[in-house]
C-alpha cells in the first residue's frame, strides 16, 4: 500500500518569514510524481508545486521549493517570505497511475 | 472558463435517501475523478473515469456508483445514503490520466447525511 504522511499536524509561522513543511512517502514504484497542494477555507485545492522522481534537482515555484530526498522518500516544501496569504492546510500527494494519494495535511497559520 | 463546476454545493441528506452529484469540466479533459474528504484526513479516490466510456473504483467505492455521461460530464450516485457519507465530495478532471498530468479540482460539495 502507498502511504503518505504528514507529522506535523500545525505550523505556525511570522509574516515575512520561512517555513518548512515535513512528508515522507512509502512506495515500491521507480516512477511516480509528487505534490504539494493548498487548501484555504474557501475549500479549494490549489496545486503549488510538483516534483518528478527521475528528475534529482528539486523543483522550485516563486516562493515555494521542495527538498526530496528520494532514497529517504522526503518531499518538504519550504515557503519563503511567508505572507497572509499562504495560510491553509496543506496537502502532500503522491501519484503512480490515476489516484493522487494523499497525506492528512498540515494547517499552516501565519501571524503578522 | 469555469473549469470544474459541482452542483450542488451544500445538500443535508436523510439516511436511505438517494442523490447524484453533478460534475462538469469545460477543458476538455479525458479524465474525471470523485474524492471524498473527510475530517482530518486528505482526499480518497471514491471512483474514476480514465475517458469516455469508462469507470473505475478507487480506493472507497463502496455505496456509490458513477455514470460518465460525456466527455463533459461525471456524476456519483448515493443510492441509499448513510451517516458515513457525511463528508466534503471533489470532483476532478485531467487531461490525461496517470503521473503527470495535473488534476484541476472543483469547489466541493458539503454532505451531511442526517
Amino acid at each position: 500500500a502507498q502511504t503518505v504522511t504528514q507529522s506535523q499536524p500545525e505550523m505556525s509561522v511570522q509574516e515575512a518569514e520561512t517555513v518548512t513543511l515535513s512528508c515522507t512517502y512509502d512506495t515500491s514504484e521507480s516512477d511516480y510524481y509528487l505534490f504539494w497542494y493548498k487548501q484555504p477555507p474557501s475549500r479549494q485545492m490549489i496545486l503549488v508545486i510538483r516534483q518528478e522522481a527521475y528528475k534529482q534537482q528539486n523543483a522550485t515555484e516563486n516562493r515555494f521549493s521542495v527538498n526530496f530526498q528520494k532514497a529517504a522518500k522526503s518531499f518538504s516544501l519550504k515557503i519563503s517570505d511567508s505572507q497572509l496569504g499562504d495560510a491553509a492546510m496543506y496537502f502532500c500527494a503522491y501519484i503512480s497511475g490515476y489516484a493522487l494519494n494523499f497525506g492528512k495535511g498540515t494547517s499552516l497559520l501565519v501571524t503578522p | 472558463n469555469a473549469g470544474v463546476t459541482q452542483t450542488p454545493k451544500f445538500q443535508v441528506l436523510k439516511t436511505g435517501q438517494s442523490m447524484t452529484l453533478q460534475c462538469a469540466q469545460d477543458m476538455n479533459h479525458n479524465s474525471m475523478y470523485w474524492y471524498r474528504q473527510d475530517p482530518g484526513m486528505g482526499l480518497r479516490l471514491i471512483y474514476y473515469s480514465a475517458s469516455e466510456g469508462t469507470t473505475d473504483k478507487g480506493e472507497v467505492p463502496n455505496g456509490y456508483n458513477v455514470s460518465r455521461l460525456n466527455k463533459r460530464e461525471f456524476s456519483l450516485r448515493l443510492e441509499s445514503a448513510a451517516p458515513s457519507q457525511t463528508s466534503v465530495y471533489f470532483c476532478a478532471s485531467s487531461e490525461l490520466g496517470g503521473n503527470y498530468n495535473e488534476q484541476f479540482f472543483g469547489p466541493g460539495t458539503r454532505l451531511t447525511v442526517l
